[in-house]
């Protein structure tokens, strides 16, 4: 079974800080790795995906992670970050189910406040 | 193009009742899922759609959820005998269907179900 673990809950920073969030994911196949944001009051959206290839994802709106397979791991990070980065953001992973699904199994989240 | 469309955005029913769940998923996606997101918690899936067929319904909790996607487009979610602990905020999400995994879900805006 699948599972993801996100180690902080709730993060605090200022602008211009750099920001890391952990995560780390149990599977034992192929994996694809993603990272949702929620800003507040929007829906889920896709801030970036790891599928193949260089390890070092770049995403939108400055975000990039680094899948580390030896330590499980997919952390996100951006190197100054803004007020308008206040949200809610998950870690993702999929497999194959052998039921036919590639469902993705989130994290509990961690919710980002931003002070101007 | 539109995004994935979810109605109602919030439904609130007694425990006992009956209720269904609207999703429109993004013309042309073969592949529908259903999530729930409780409180504090990230989306846990459902169930998976592949075409009309539920290709992957191991996450509905219990035989009172049941899912349709008559004509491969349009799903709808039935939660019968409605219980307090059934309240979350249901999500779909859609996209296309390409070997190996490789697929990103977009999300829909989820409906608030809350059980009295």
């Amino acid at each position: 079974a699948q599972s993801v673990s996100q180690h902080n809950h709730h993060v605090i920073l200022s602008e211009a800080a750099s920001l890391e969030l952990g995560c780390n994911y149990s599977y034992g196949g192929t994996v694809n790795l993603f990272w949702y944001v929620q800003y507040p009051g929007q829906h889920l959206q896709l801030l970036l995906k790891y599928f193949s290839g260089d390890p070092l994802v770049k995403g939108i709106k400055g975000f990039e992670a680094e899948f580390i397979k030896s330590k499980f791991s997919f952390n996100l990070r951006k190197p100054s970050v803004q007020w308008s980065d206040t949200a809610e953001y998950f870690c993702a992973v999929s497999g194959y189910s052998g039921a036919g699904s590639y469902q993705l199994t989130f994290g509990k989240g961690t919710k980002l406040s931003v002070i101007p | 193009g539109a995004g994935v469309s979810q109605t109602p955005s919030n439904k609130v029913t007694e425990k006992g009742k009956y209720v269904e769940l609207r999703c429109d998923p993004i013309s042309g996606h073969t592949a529908l899922y259903w999530y729930r997101q409780s409180l504090g918690q990230g989306p846990e899936f459902l169930i998976y759609f592949q075409g009309t067929g539920a290709a992957d319904d191991s996450g509905l909790p219990n035989d009172r959820f049941f899912a349709v996607r008559p004509e491969g487009s349009v799903s709808t979610l039935k939660i019968q005998r409605t219980e307090r602990g059934d309240s979350a905020v249901y999500l779909c999400a859609s996209s296309l269907e390409l070997a190996g995994g490789g697929n990103t879900q977009y999300f829909g805006p989820g409906t608030r179900l809350t059980v009295l």
